[in-house]
């Protein structure tokens, strides 16, 4: 089982709508959760970050935590074109240890 | 955010020769930084991860004497690929961890550096 799962998609959605970017994790100690957003050809930039359970909103990024579920999201709002990238869910399972990504969503938003 | 640079940006060479790549974190102290490798339409890779100071750790399937790694302080960190091959093409990103201006313990990544190995 990977550390680390997301959907390789692509997701498409519609200009203007809800994208919802999905990722669960293995480690139930894992402490800090991190949404990154990679475009072709670019280094990831980091977008958001959740440590406790709920959710934390940030413009039009939401991020979801459940760590009962194992589970973390992240909606977009308003979907724009320039939203199109890939999505990377990462974990810290605490200390010292390394983050552990996922392998990435690709998101398309269609005008 | 924070920001972490790299050094070059890219880079063309011939097949034999060693490049090297700086990454610098340039508004806080980086307790452990990581190197990273992306083959186009693929997911990123950890290399190794290095604390200053301190050998880096090797992920599995990476030659130490290939991809050397300094980490000569909290805000410099180099790899070094050594007598590179054409395979060696690749996009190279490092990655900075520590506590930034927000407090909280958070990785940053570099622009990256495009290796092409003639």
């Amino acid at each position: 089982q990977k550390e680390v799962e997301q959907n390789s998609g692509p997701l498409s959605v519609p200009e203007g709508a809800i994208a919802s970017l999905n990722c669960t994790y293995s480690d139930r100690v894992s402490q800090s959760f991190f949404w990154y957003r990679q475009y072709s050809g670019k280094s990831p930039e980091l977008i958001m970050s959740i440590y406790s359970n709920g959710d934390k909103e940030d413009g039009r990024f939401t991020a979801q935590l459940n760590k009962a579920s194992q589970y973390v999201s992240l909606l977009i709002r308003d979907s724009q074109p320039s939203d199109s990238a890939t999505y990377l869910c990462a974990v810290n399972s605490g200390g010292y240890q390394k983050v552990t990504f996922g392998t990435g969503t690709k998101l398309q938003v269609i005008p | 955010g924070a920001v972490v640079s790299q050094h070059p940006s890219w880079v063309i060479c011939k097949s034999g020769t060693s490049v090297k790549i700086e990454c610098r974190s340039l508004d806080f102290q980086a307790t452990t930084m990581f190197w990273y490798r992306q083959f186009p339409k693929q997911s990123l890779m950890l290399m190794a991860t290095s604390n200053e100071g301190s050998k880096a750790t090797y992920e599995q399937g990476v030659e130490k004497d290939k991809f050397l790694i300094n980490h000569a302080s909290l805000t410099l960190s180099t790899l070094t690929v050594t007598s590179a091959h054409p395979e060696d093409s690749s996009f190279y990103i490092c990655s900075a961890r520590g506590l930034a201006v927000t407090g909280t313990d958070t990785q940053y990544f570099g622009p990256g550096t495009r290796l092409t190995v003639l």
